[in-house]
């Protein structure tokens, strides 16, 4: 079945750490999406794709880092993960037929000790 | 700058009610509009978009919009509201001339009585 999907869906990890936050999509999509959400605010866009080593920040400024070397596959980094990085991750996708409707992973929420 | 606003925080409906979200934008062009909703500790998921022609437009799980150009709004609504309703929706609008890329409101929590 086409989805997207996000792994870990949670993750609790201390100052200092790397991190890699996955995220999939079996759909095809070449356009992909990194969103931030604090808890009971607005989504607020940190990075986009447009396909295969194309990247671009988006609206909000973020220390994190992303990748696009295949399709399906836009994985977000932080090199030393900080408490003010705690939020909810959402990676999204969407196609260049039917570029604004986004289709959603289930987020993870990472909290940093 | 383009900006989504959704004033109601919190709602509280009881099942079987009605309800109506609203949503107001800013955006200097025609506007592409959506409403997602998100259930506790999910994704989003599209609910209804707005492109161009009808101003009501039909959605999922029986939801519907309005869009009032006069207005700036695109409210949402529902009949008769369900238990399982209960969530977070947001509205949202897209910068057709910059890549795709989508505002959302603040969102607004539905709490449903039973």
């Amino acid at each position: 079945e086409a989805d997207i999907y996000q792994t870990p869906r949670y993750l609790v990890i201390g100052t200092g750490k790397k991190i890699t936050l996955e995220c999939s999509q079996t759909m095809g999509h070449d356009k992909m999406y990194w969103y931030q959400q604090d808890p009971g605010m607005e989504l607020h866009l940190i990075h986009y794709s447009y396909g295969v080593n194309s990247t671009e920040k988006g609206d909000l400024s973020s220390e994190s880092t992303v990748s696009r070397i295949r399709t399906e596959h836009f994985p977000l980094t932080l090199e030393s993960a900080r408490p003010s990085h705690t939020s909810q991750y959402l990676c999204a996708s969407s196609d260049h037929r039917l570029p604004y409707e986004q289709y959603f992973g289930p987020g993870t929420r990472l909290t940093v000790t | 700058a383009q900006s989504v606003t959704q004033p109601d925080i919190h709602i509280t409906v009881s099942e079987g009610a009605s309800l109506e979200l609203r949503c107001n934008y800013s955006y200097g062009a025609t506007p592409y509009l959506f409403w997602y909703v998100q259930s506790p500790g999910q994704g989003l998921q599209l609910l209804l978009k707005y492109f161009s022609g009808d101003t009501l437009v039909q959605g999922i799980k029986g939801f519907e919009a309005e869009f009032k150009r006069s207005q700036s709004s695109f409210n949402l609504r529902k009949p008769s509201v369900h238990w399982s309703d209960a969530a977070e929706y947001f509205c949202a609008v897209a910068h057709t001339a910059a890549g795709n890329k989508l505002t959302f409101g603040g969102g607004t929590r539905v709490l449903v009585k039973p």
